[in-house]
């Protein structure tokens, strides 16, 4: 059974940093493409990020509105997916969930992790 | 970018009756949409990948129709479970891009 648990949220004011973390179990983690998607309170969903599995380079690619500030980085040897948040606005309070591709030709995110909630404010 | 747009942004039905969400791409994306159910407090569910493919699992009752810019998500008899937002995605390229959302209320 696929597992994913995101942790690493928390307060945090504007212009700080924070990082997540995605523990991930139940499928071949190394392989997987993954993604951060985000919601702010009341919102919609919104893609931040993907990073390619090492055989695929391990390229990266990000939102406009986090390009610059947030990097997506992996530990395939901790199962583990990771986001460097720094430069914080209010606008990044939100709660982030980790998904992975789901590696077929038609993209999906078909598992999820429950949710971190990130808050920036002063 | 290609921007994902969900009509209505909100619906009111009772249990029983028939609902169609449409989701319109800014440009061709083939078949490569996909749409979610979300509840309060919970993480998206995947419903239909590829504009028409159900996933396992999710009722019969759910289906997804069209290709190219034209999508639509229907639920033939609403039940109880069904009230909550709805969400297409399209994975024709990167960034990711979702739909600002459904939310099927009860009337």
């Amino acid at each position: 059974e696929v597992h994913l648990v995101e942790s690493g949220g928390g307060l945090v004011e504007p212009g700080g940093s924070l990082r997540l973390s995605c523990a991930a179990s139940g499928f071949t983690f190394g392989n997987a493409w993954m993604s951060w998607v985000r919601q702010a309170p009341g919102k919609g969903l919104e893609w931040v990020g993907r990073i390619k599995s090492k055989t695929d380079g391990e390229t990266t690619d990000y939102a406009v509105p986090v390009k610059g500030r947030f990097t997506i980085s992996r530990d395939d040897s901790r199962d583990t997916l990771y986001l460097q948040m720094s430069s914080l606005k209010t606008e990044d309070t939100a709660v982030y969930y980790c998904t992975p591709d789901s590696g077929s030709y038609y993209d999906y995110f078909q598992y999820w992790g429950q949710g971190t909630l990130v808050t920036v404010s002063s | 970018d290609i921007q994902m747009t969900q009509s209505p942004s909100s619906l009111s039905a009772s249990v029983g009756d028939r609902v169609t969400i449409t989701c319109r791409a800014s440009q061709g994306i083939s078949s490569y949409l996909n749409w979610y159910q979300q509840k309060p407090g919970k993480a998206p569910k995947l419903l239909i990948y590829a504009a028409s493919s159900l996933q396992s699992g999710v009722p019969s009752r759910f289906s997804g129709g069209g290709s190219g810019a034209d999508f639509t998500l229907t639920i033939s008899r609403l039940q109880p479970e069904d009230f909550a937002t709805y969400y297409c995605q399209q994975s024709y390229n990167t960034p990711r891009t979702f739909g600002q959302g459904t939310k099927l209320e009860i009337k």
